[in-house]
């Protein structure tokens, strides 16, 4: 069984302020790697998907790079707005699907 | 824009019963697939198929069973249901099984 971590559980950031989080998966037979966005009472959506060790992928004020060698990637989110709270998923691509990691649950304070 | 549409929203049973939790796909996706959501834990994988008339087991399949007659439709079936079924279950597709999922709005069941 694959797995797949994030940290932190949860956060609490203040409106303004940037924060980044971790997804750390395994090293070898590196594919791919997404990123998703879970809005309460909404369904995730693909932020990214990357494949490039070095990769760095932009939407907005949301940002990831990737390091496939050492088997993590770093989500940042720059001057946190409230619609930002969300549950942020990795996944790790397998043959037959992808494993999910438990998600970090961002909360932006005002 | 239809996308995966999955119904119902919601639905409460009782121990033993049976039900069928619809799914379908107007993105001509090849690859559908379900998963349960619970307190805790990460989204894991029930069952997949990567294109009509395939289906195959993921990582908690027990209890449950699928179908794939169209490349629409991929419904799951609960045969008896029990209160471990009580979660929240998403239907998803993509282009292929490591590709970009595109899931349904979800599905609440409660196992009485």
């Amino acid at each position: 069984i694959l797995n797949v971590e994030q940290s932190p559980q949860s956060l609490h950031v203040q409106e303004g302020d940037s924060t980044n989080f971790t997804c750390s998966f395994p090293s070898s037979n590196f594919y791919a790697l997404h990123w998703y966005r879970w809005e309460t009472a909404k369904s995730p959506e693909a932020l990214f998907v990357m494949t490039l060790n070095g990769d760095e992928k932009k939407k907005g004020r949301i940002s990831a790079t990737l390091n496939t060698k050492e088997g993590y990637s770093y989500l940042y989110i720059k001057g946190s707005q409230p619609e930002d709270s969300a549950t942020y998923l990795c996944a790790f691509p397998r043959a037959d699907g992808l494993t999910f990691g438990k998600g970090t649950h961002l909360i932006i304070q005002p | 824009n239809a996308g995966v549409t999955q119904t119902p929203k919601f639905q409460v049973l009782k121990t033993g019963q049976s039900m069928t939790l619809q799914c379908a796909q107007d993105m001509n996706h090849e690859y559908m697939s379900w998963y349960r959501q619970d307190p805790g834990m990460g989204l894991r994988l029930i069952h997949y198929s990567v294109g009509a008339g395939i289906t195959d087991q993921g990582e908690v399949p027990n209890g449950y069973n699928v179908s794939r007659s169209t490349t629409e439709d991929f419904p799951l079936r609960l045969l008896s249901a029990a209160p471990s079924q009580t979660s929240v279950y998403f239907c998803a597709s993509s282009y292929r099984p490591t590709g970009e999922l595109f899931f349904g709005e979800g599905s609440r069941l409660t196992v009485l």
